[in-house]
């Protein structure tokens, strides 16, 4: 089993829709949860960020975390075209070598205008 | 542009050939990554510097590989003898904190 495993999709979703991505863990160590988008060729860029369980909302955005079902969800409300991209979640321990970020396989999204 | 800095954007090499990529990260981050990504796949990683200090270098990392950090500012990743295998985007992450912030990649080609 991996450490954290994402469902890679496609998932394909009409603009304006309310879109959930979705990671699960094995590593109870995990703190740190992370959310990144990343375009076609480009390097993956921040999007969230959440320290142990609980949600957090940024514009449309909204993370969560349940760290009892070892479980991170990221929803998009009223998607964009602009939004189609791959979403990766990362997570990480605390400090030294447990600080390095562990992905999901990416989930690619595209919403159609 | 203050984010991380990553040359050059493509190589193509023939296999056999020593290539090195460079990495500039954001200047206050003492921390620096390097992972590789396939396609389809997530990023992984493959080492990690505090200053100029390798702490960690992951099972990936065959001794083809070498990275440095010199002076803990900017750092090389240099693969020696390259495979068809290696063919990947070779990412650096620099760190504040918890949050890694990513260069734009090094996607390179051996044929």
């Amino acid at each position: 089993q991996k450490e954290v495993e994402q469902d890679p999709g496609p998932l394909s979703v009409p603009e304006g829709a309310i879109v959930s991505l979705n990671c699960t863990y094995s590593n109870s160590a995990f703190q740190y949860f992370m959310w990144y988008r990343q375009y076609s060729r480009k390097g993956p860029e921040l999007l969230m960020y959440t320290y142990s369980s609980g949600n957090k909302e940024d514009g449309r955005f909204t993370a969560q975390v349940d760290k009892s079902s070892k479980y991170i969800s990221l929803f998009i409300r009223d998607s964009q075209p602009s939004d189609s991209a791959t979403y990766l979640c990362a997570m990480s321990g605390t400090g030294g070598s447990q600080g390095n970020l562990i992905f999901g396989k990416g989930t690619k999204l595209s919403v159609k205008p | 542009d203050t984010g991380v800095s990553q040359n050059p954007r493509h190589k193509i090499t023939k296999r056999g050939q020593n290539v090195t990529f460079r990495c500039d990260p954001i200047s206050e981050h003492n921390r620096l990554y390097w992972y590789r990504q396939t396609l389809g796949q997530g990023p992984e990683f493959l080492t990690y510097f505090q200053n100029e200090a390798q702490l960690e270098k992951s099972r990936l990392l065959s001794d083809r590989f070498s990275a440095e950090r010199p002076k803990g500012s900017f750092s090389t990743l240099e693969i020696q003898r390259t495979e068809q295998g290696d063919s990947a985007m070779y990412l650096c992450a620099s760190k504040r904190g918890f949050e890694a912030f990513f260069g734009q990649g090094t996607r390179l080609t051996v044929v």
